[in-house]
């Protein structure tokens, strides 16, 4: 079955650590997503990409970075510059890179601070 | 002012109810207008999308739209046990999408 495929489940990040959340899909939509979700919150967009090795920040990239070097994968760092990571982080793509396109997701990562 | 509002809940009817959930959106831009279900502890999954005013209907689940009151509404019929979840609505236009904070449901039996 196609479908989005996030690990790990959940990841607790030490202070001063950069940590990577994974994101596979096997859909084969050109457009992934990251996006933030906490309590009482919107889905936050951090980055997306809409091709292989292009990427653009979305509302809250600072202290996020992201890479896209094959269609199927789409990681997210967190790093050490972002101060407050505990949330819950979701990834998800679409066929193509627009607003009004439908958006697959997966199961998401629960980061936490230790 | 938010650009979409979404009551938090939690809403809690009883089984077979008929559920009514709703959002606001400020922009008049905006054109198209998604449903999505969330269970606790995984991804949001698409239940309906809408791009014109009126009534869209899937099995038990209607997206009603209008754009003169800048209001959706998602409509559960029979409501079930199992429909007990997160329910956000997504609203865009073709340059943004912005998603509001989602309603808790709960469907007692």
């Amino acid at each position: 079955d196609g479908g989005i495929t996030q690990s790990p489940k959940y990841l607790f990040r030490k202070e001063g650590q950069n940590v990577t959340l994974s994101c596979e899909q096997n859909l084969n939509h050109d457009a992934m997503y990251w996006y933030r979700q906490d309590p009482g919150q919107g889905l936050r967009l951090i980055y997306y990409s809409q091709i292989v090795n292009d990427f653009q920040k979305g509302d809250i990239a600072e202290g996020y970075s992201v890479s896209r070097e094959k269609k199927e994968s789409f990681p997210l760092t967190v790093t050490s510059a972002q101060k407050n990571p505990t949330a819950f982080y979701l990834c998800a793509s679409s066929r193509y890179r627009s607003p009004n396109q439908p958006q697959h997701f997966g199961d998401g990562t629960r980061l936490s601070i230790l | 002012q938010k650009e979409v509002e979404q009551d938090p809940g939690p809403l809690s009817v009883p089984e077979g109810a008929i559920v009514s959930l709703n959002c606001t959106y400020s922009n008049s831009a905006f054109q198209y207008f998604m449903w999505y279900r969330q269970y606790s502890r995984k991804g949001p999954e698409l239940l309906m999308y809408t791009y014109s005013s009126g009534n869209k209907e899937d099995g038990r689940f209607t997206a009603q739209v209008d754009k003169s009151s800048k209001y959706i509404s998602l409509f559960i019929r029979d409501s079930q046990p199992s429909d007990s979840a997160t329910y956000l609505c997504a609203i865009g236009s073709n340059y943004q999408l912005i998603w509001g904070a989602g309603t808790k449901l709960i469907i007692k039996p």
